[in-house]
């Protein structure tokens, strides 16, 4: 059992760039979700998805998307790159979305644009 | 909206030194709370949680109490350990929303 697993763990971009960042889990887990954390901030949740051909937004989506056309795969796409995406990115698997499940986190993606 | 304030530090103790970690939460109904923690260079895991007023939730020495009557989900450990040095975040999830949100992190290093 892998858990959680993200690729790449580091990424250098330029800006205007794009990239997707890419979250698979073996757990056969309905909920995903990415979040960004930033010094200070915690973590802010980008979007989420309750199942596979569901998403949703989360507090701070913009230039952000996602898709999920299988329960295992959730990857995150940045259309245009800025110097404010620049962030340490998680991605996170759950049975489901009910507010007492555990949420288990992959080990980041650090990002930097520059 | 649900939110969530814990102390941010950061905090340096020594060795079998006692930790609190404050958290205090605004959200309706009956959320359920969370203590995550993060280690060194890698991704959050759950540490512990309550899902119900009066519940303790334990943990490798860990406890926290939810406490509905001063909103409150304090962190405790009554000696900590060298290898209790990392970043610790509140999160609650309910309460009307399936979202979990964060405090802003606490990071503690203890010294030997």
């Amino acid at each position: 059992n892998a858990g959680v697993t993200q690729t790449p763990k580091f990424q250098v971009l330029k800006t205007g760039q794009s990239m997707t960042l890419q979250c698979a889990q073996d757990m056969n887990h309905e909920y995903m979700s990415w979040y960004r954390q930033d010094p200070g901030m915690g973590l802010r949740l980008i979007h989420y998805s309750v199942g596979a051909g569901i998403t949703d937004q989360g507090e701070v989506p913009n230039g952000y998307n996602v898709s999920r056309s299988t329960t295992e795969d959730f990857p995150l796409r940045l259309l245009s790159a800025a110097p404010s995406q620049t962030s340490v990115y998680f991605c996170a698997s759950s049975i489901a979305g009910g507010p007492s499940n555990e949420q288990f986190f992959g080990p980041g993606t650090r990002l930097t644009v520059l | 909206g649900n939110s969530v304030t814990q102390m941010e530090g950061p905090v340096t103790l020594s060795e079998e030194a006692f930790l609190t970690i404050n958290c205090t939460y605004t959200a309706t109904g009956y959320p359920s709370l969370f203590w995550y923690v993060q280690y060194p260079g890698e991704g959050l895991q759950l540490l512990l949680k309550a899902t119900k007023a009066d519940d303790k939730g334990s943990n490798k020495g860990f406890e926290a109490t939810y406490r509905k009557e001063t909103t409150s989900f304090h962190l405790e450990k009554g000696s900590v350990q060298v290898s209790d040095s990392a970043v610790y975040f509140c999160a609650l999830s309910g309460g009307g929303s399936e979202k979990l949100v964060f405090g802003k992190g606490m990071k503690l290093t203890v010294n030997p």
